[in-house]
């Protein structure tokens, strides 16, 4: 079983639409979670770090439930720009995991 | 500030030569990693160092070495290369060992 989980996707959505993405973590003694964006043939660029009480930035909300071990990150009014892969990140002690990521593609 | 940079942008090599990635920093972070991403499998930690004089294996470290010398830079050397160490290598460096990472723009290896 791979430490950090996400579905690849596509993801394929119109404009304007909200879409979800979870990712599920298999040590429970992980501390920090974070989501990235890479976008095609880049480097990995932090979008949000995520916190048990749920956070928003803009139209991005990410989540966290420690019992559970998941993450989501909701993207509200979907813009084409926001196509990208966004990776699930998990970090303890020094080993930081990234997910193997999930693709969006945002249509007109 | 140029935050990571990482030499060169693409570089092929034959089976069995050596070579060396440079990646270096100029935020005087302590913490840096090297990772290699492949298709379908997300990035992975090759070495990582959290200070000038100290390195650590990650999850896939056969095949490559490490040094951190200065606080700057990080270079990895591919002792003898193989085909499946064709992949795209980042550079990472952070201020705290699980605090955002800030990446440098990839090297894109083949090896045939």
């Amino acid at each position: 079983r791979k430490e950090v989980e996400q579905d690849p996707g596509p993801f394929n959505v119109p404009e304007g639409a909200t879409v979800a993405f979870n990712c599920t973590y298999s040590n429970s003694a992980s501390q920090s979670f974070f989501w990235y964006r890479q976008d095609c043939r880049k480097e990995p660029k932090l979008l949000m770090s995520v916190y048990s009480s749920g956070n928003e930035d803009g139209r991005f909300t990410a989540q966290l439930n420690r019992a559970s071990q998941y993450i989501s990150l909701l993207i509200r009014d979907s813009k084409l720009s926001d196509s990208a892969t966004y990776l699930c990140v998990v970090s303890g002690g020094f080993k930081t995991i990234f997910g193997a990521g999930t693709r969006l593609f945002v249509k007109a | 500030n140029a935050g990571v940079t990482q030499t060169p942008k693409f570089q092929v090599l034959k089976t069995g030569q050596s070579m060396t990635l440079q990646c270096a920093q100029d935020m005087n972070h302590e913490y840096m990693s090297w990772y290699r991403q492949d298709p379908g499998m997300g990035l992975r930690l090759i070495h990582y160092s959290v200070g000038a004089g100290i390195t650590d294996q990650g999850e896939v470290p056969n095949g490559y070495n490490v040094s951190r010398s200065t606080t700057e830079d990080f270079p990895l050397r591919l002792l003898s290369a193989a085909p499946s160490q064709t992949s795209v290598y980042f550079c990472a460096s952070s201020s705290q060992g699980q605090g955002e990472q800030y990446f440098g723009p990839g090297t894109r290896l083949t090896v045939t």
